[in-house]
């Protein structure tokens, strides 16, 4: 059964520290791997990964994929108080999203 | 921008009620999902649709039917509401042949009493 499990499942920090969010998947057809913010609302797209060791890059969020290891990292440096949200990771099979839980990530001052 | 809304942000009904939401997404996309979210679980996907009048079943069907009459329009309903289909329920939408690129609307919160 495909599944996708992220890691850690909740995670506090102050602002200014960096985090990694931690991805793993095991989908069938693998397609693609993508990340996903959500506030108190829509899950707002962040990134879609489909080739290893390139590192895509959005401001202070940044992410890469291992086809051969299975997983994914999303980094956030110096983070804010709007960072807090939850963190979705998506694995895309030819015919669905497979979705872990997510990290709730909270940010204090 | 692409909008994707849904019908209610709060709803709240009784067990046995028959339960519609709706999604609504004004970008012309072909494909249309319906999501519902948990504690624990993630994102579970119910239902999709790739064009009018098709849909297919997702991962957890059971106690939902969805209607797709209008390309822009897509509903989930509960035909007898139950306790433990209290959850958030998410649509999204996306272009035909881009499944993964989907936008999400701002979800209805339904609380099953």
């Amino acid at each position: 059964e495909d599944k996708v499990v992220q890691s850690p499942l909740s995670l506090v920090v102050h602002e200014g520290d960096t985090v990694t969010l931690n991805c793993s998947y095991e989908v069938t057809n693998f397609r693609s791997l993508l990340w996903y913010k959500q506030e108190k609302k829509a899950p707002t797209f962040l990134f879609m990964l489909t080739s290893s060791g390139i590192e895509k890059k959005s401001g202070r969020l940044s992410s890469i994929l291992d086809k051969k290891e299975l997983f994914s990292i999303l980094n956030i440096t110096a983070t804010q108080t709007g960072d807090s949200a939850i963190y979705l990771c998506a694995g895309y099979n030819t015919d669905k999203l497979i979705f872990g839980t997510g990290t709730r990530l909270q940010v204090f001052p | 921008d692409v909008k994707v809304t849904q019908s209610s942000r709060y709803l709240v009904k009784r067990t046995g009620e028959k339960v519609f939401l709706e999604c609504v997404q004004d970008m012309d996309h072909e494909n249309m999902f319906w999501y519902r979210q948990d504690p624990g679980l993630g994102l579970r996907l119910i239902y999709f649709s790739y064009d009018v009048k098709m849909k297919e079943k997702g991962d957890i069907p059971e106690g939902y039917s969805v209607s797709r009459e209008k390309k822009e329009r897509f509903s989930l309903i509960l035909e007898s509401a139950s306790t433990n289909q209290t959850s958030m329920y998410l649509c999204a939408s996306s272009f035909y042949g881009y499944q993964e690129t989907q936008y999400f609307g701002p979800g209805t919160r339904l609380l099953v009493l």
